[in-house]
């Protein structure tokens, strides 16, 4: 167990709605991270925060926005869904926010979205 | 711009044998972070083991290791002694010491270990 907790597991949904995926970070971590692995993209950075503030953009969508709360759990939104963004969502967690030698990364369990 | 090639899209082993996963980057920072990550059938993606740049010492845990080539840009992970709890796909990342910490993953390496 990482201590990243994500939520839910699974989400289904159809192609046009709104579905906000949850994430707890470990206690004591301060960075949040999202990422999105397809089959045909990978393993992809989408948004980073520290302490509440964003911190790096990947590659992420408008339709694609995300937060991280006083108490460090985040929530990344996802909206206007379409087929392509039926993938697997990882949030990891780490407790610097740079490249630092203690800033580990470890990772939820992840968040499949299957968009139908 | 940062990027990451595992040149093996699937690899097999057979049980307590050694098999080397190969991975290279590409960079112009001098400082910067390498880790392997295991994501097994489960998908949760689990740190195997990590190399800091400035070190010139191999990481070692347990039975995985690194051989970090610096100069070539190659950070190559051995499995010794393999076993079935081994089966899963391997991701090489790097992590730069100038950018926040987004991780840059390769396309990774499915290894299957047979009894």
């Amino acid at each position: 167990d990482s201590g990243v907790t994500q939520t839910p597991k699974h989400l289904i949904t159809a192609t046009g709605q709104r579905v906000t995926l949850r994430c707890s970070p470990r206690s004591g971590d301060l960075s949040v991270y999202w990422y999105q692995q397809s089959l045909d993209q990978g393993l992809q950075f989408l948004i980073q925060y520290y302490n509440g503030e964003e911190r790096a953009k990947g590659n992420i969508l408008e339709r694609f926005s995300a937060q991280q709360f006083p108490d460090l759990h985040s929530e990344l939104n996802l909206s206007s869904l379409e087929l392509g963004d039926s993938a697997l969502y990882f949030c990891a967690s780490s407790v610097a926010d740079g490249g630092v030698a203690k800033n580990i990364q470890y990772f939820g369990a992840g968040t499949r979205l299957s968009v139908l | 711009a940062q990027t990451v090639t595992q040149s093996q899209p699937e690899m097999s082993v057979q049980e307590a044998e050694t098999v080397t996963l190969s991975c290279t980057y590409d960079t112009s920072e001098n400082n910067y972070y390498l880790f392997w990550y295991k994501q097994p059938p489960s998908r949760q993606m689990i740190l195997v083991i990590r190399q800091e740049a400035y070190k010139q010492q191999n990481a070692t845990e347990n039975r995985f290791s690194v051989n970090f080539q610096k100069a070539a840009k190659s950070f190559s992970l051995k499995i010794s002694d393999s076993q079935l709890g081994d089966t899963a796909m391997y991701f090489c990342a790097f992590h730069g010491s100038s950018n926040t910490g987004k991780l840059i993953f390769g396309q990774g390496t499915t290894l299957q270990v047979k009894p």
